[in-house]
C-alpha cells in the first residue's frame, strides 16, 4: 500500500522560506507517468492546490503562488519537497502531499496525512 | 483562477439522496471532463471518491455518483448513511497543468 508521510518544520517565521519533504513509502510512483502534488488547507476553509511536479522534472505551479514556490524531486525518487518563500500569517496551513496519477490533470488518489505549518514570529 | 463555488451546507436524513453542486467556469468545469470530488472526515486527509465527472475508484460505494452539465458539476450521495458525514470538495482540471478546489460543502446527517 502506498504511503506519504510529510515532515518539516511545524513553526516558521514570517519573512522565512517554509521547507517540507514528503517521503513516499511501501510501493512506487517511479513511473515516468506519475505526477506529485502539495495542496494545503488553512485552518477551517477550504483546499487550495499548490502545484505538482513530473518525474522528468517539469513543475506547475498555482498561478496566485508561483511567484514564491519551487516544488522539486529528490533522486531517490522516494522524497519530492516544496519551498514556499516569503511567508506570513496567511500561509498558515495544513500540507498534504499525494500521488497526482498519471497526468497533470489526473487527481489525487494517495494522500500523506498532513503537517501543520505554523507562521508565527 | 478562482475557485469553485460550492453551498457551505447540505444535510438529509438516513436514507434519503442529498446533491452537492459545483460551479465553475467555461475555462474548467465546463471545459474539461476532468472534475474530481473528495471527502474529508475532521481531522483526516481528503479521499478521492470520484474522478472524470462520474468515476468511481475502486472500494468507493455506489451510493456516490458524480455529473456535469455546462459549468456545474454536481455529487449525489444516496442512501445517506452517518458515515457519510463530512467535508466534500470539488476539483477540475483548469487548463495548461493547473488545478482549482472549490470552497467545500460540509454535509450533515441528520
Amino acid at each position: 500500500q502506498l504511503q506519504l508521510q510529510e515532515s518539516g518544520p511545524g513553526l516558521v517565521k514570517p519573512s522565512e522560506t517554509l521547507s517540507l519533504t514528503c517521503t513516499v513509502s511501501g510501493g512506487s510512483i517511479s513511473s515516468s507517468s506519475y505526477y506529485r502534488g502539495w495542496i494545503r488547507q488553512p485552518p477551517g476553509k477550504g483546499l487550495e492546490w499548490i502545484g505538482s511536479v513530473h518525474y522528468g522534472g517539469n513543475t506547475y505551479y498555482n498561478p496566485s503562488l508561483k511567484s514564491r514556490v519551487t516544488i522539486s524531486l529528490d533522486t531517490s525518487e522516494k522524497q519530492f519537497s516544496l519551498k514556499l518563500s516569503s511567508v506570513t500569517a496567511a500561509d498558515t496551513a495544513m500540507y498534504y502531499c499525494a500521488r497526482q496519477g498519471l497526468g497533470s490533470h489526473r487527481p489525487f488518489d494517495y494522500w500523506g496525512q498532513g503537517t501543520l505549518v505554523t507562521v508565527s514570529s | 483562477q478562482s475557485a469553485l463555488t460550492q453551498p457551505p451546507s447540505a444535510s438529509g436524513s438516513p436514507g434519503q439522496s442529498v446533491t452537492i453542486s459545483c460551479t465553475g467556469t467555461s475555462s474548467d468545469v465546463g471545459d474539461y471532463n476532468y472534475v474530481s470530488w473528495y471527502q474529508q472526515h475532521p481531522g483526516k486527509a481528503p479521499k478521492l471518491i470520484i474522478y472524470e465527472v462520474s468515476k468511481r475508484p475502486s472500494g468507493v460505494p455506489d451510493r456516490f455518483s458524480g455529473s456535469k452539465s455546462g459549468n456545474t458539476a454536481s455529487l449525489t450521495v444516496s442512501g445517506l448513511q452517518a458515515e457519510d458525514e463530512a467535508a466534500y470538495y470539488c476539483s477540475s482540471y483548469a487548463g495548461s497543468s493547473n488545478l482549482v478546489f472549490g470552497g467545500g460543502t460540509k454535509l450533515t446527517v441528520l
